[in-house]
């Protein structure tokens, strides 16, 4: 099975500064979805930013972007100007098919 | 704006009852999954429907749970009997069975907690 590992439980920010989270996965295919979610106290899960892995360019999304590394299977992904709001649990994830599968997390806390 | 709806947001229950979680998904998904979250597990795959058919359950214990999409706009999620060790949150979540996005859509949650 795949299997998505996020190595850092806990990670901290100063306000308006860049954090970087790190995610790496598993897998022996080639085609697949990797994700990073948010999940705010309200325990929603929101999509932070999506990236296909057939696409070579890096996702961006405002102040989020990811560093996708296929062969090194990792993609991180890059926080820029920190928000308050920013302050969550943040999951990567792999999807091949009908198959996602989450990481443990990482517990982000934005310092003012 | 479409959304994923979970019913009971919150359950607290005794063990032995049975409890029923309901799913609406987005209208015109054809691909439901059942998520349970725990601090200790993190979040784990129960099951998946595509067009109503379960596609897989293996992460589901058989003996207590069960999940059916009786129609397209359902899909239940029950455990009988509840145990304690059942305490989570367990989501729904939805998309299209098409590579345009990959994404998936969650419900809400529904929390639950048996005494």
């Amino acid at each position: 099975a795949q299997t998505v590992t996020q190595s850092q439980p806990e990670m901290s920010v100063q306000e308006a500064e860049t954090v970087t989270l790190s995610c790496t996965y598993d897998t022996s295919e080639s085609d697949y979805y990797l994700f990073w979610y948010k999940q705010p106290p309200s325990r929603q899960m929101i999509l932070v930013i999506r990236q296909e892995a057939y696409k070579q360019q890096n996702a961006t999304e405002n102040r989020f972007s990811v560093n996708f590394q296929k062969a090194a299977k990792s993609f991180s992904l890059k926080i820029s100007d920190s928000q308050l709001g920013d302050a969550a649990m943040y999951f990567c994830a792999y999807r091949r098919g009908n198959d996602m599968r989450f990481g443990a997390g990482t517990r982000l806390t934005v310092k003012p | 704006d479409a959304r994923v709806t979970q019913t009971p947001r919150h359950k607290v229950t005794e063990m032995g009852q049975e409890v029923t979680m309901r799913c609406q998904p987005i209208l015109g998904h054809n691909t439901v999954f059942w998520y349970r979250q725990t601090m200790m597990q993190g979040l784990e795959l129960l099951a998946y429907f595509r067009n109503r058919a379960p596609l897989d359950d293996s992460g589901m214990p058989k003996d207590r749970f069960s999940a059916e999409m009786p129609d397209a706009t359902l899909a239940t999620l029950k455990i009988q009997p509840s145990e304690p060790r059942d305490s989570a949150v367990y989501f729904c979540a939805s998309a299209r069975a098409s590579r345009n996005t990959g994404e998936l859509f969650f419900g809400e949650g529904s929390r639950l907690t048996v005494l």
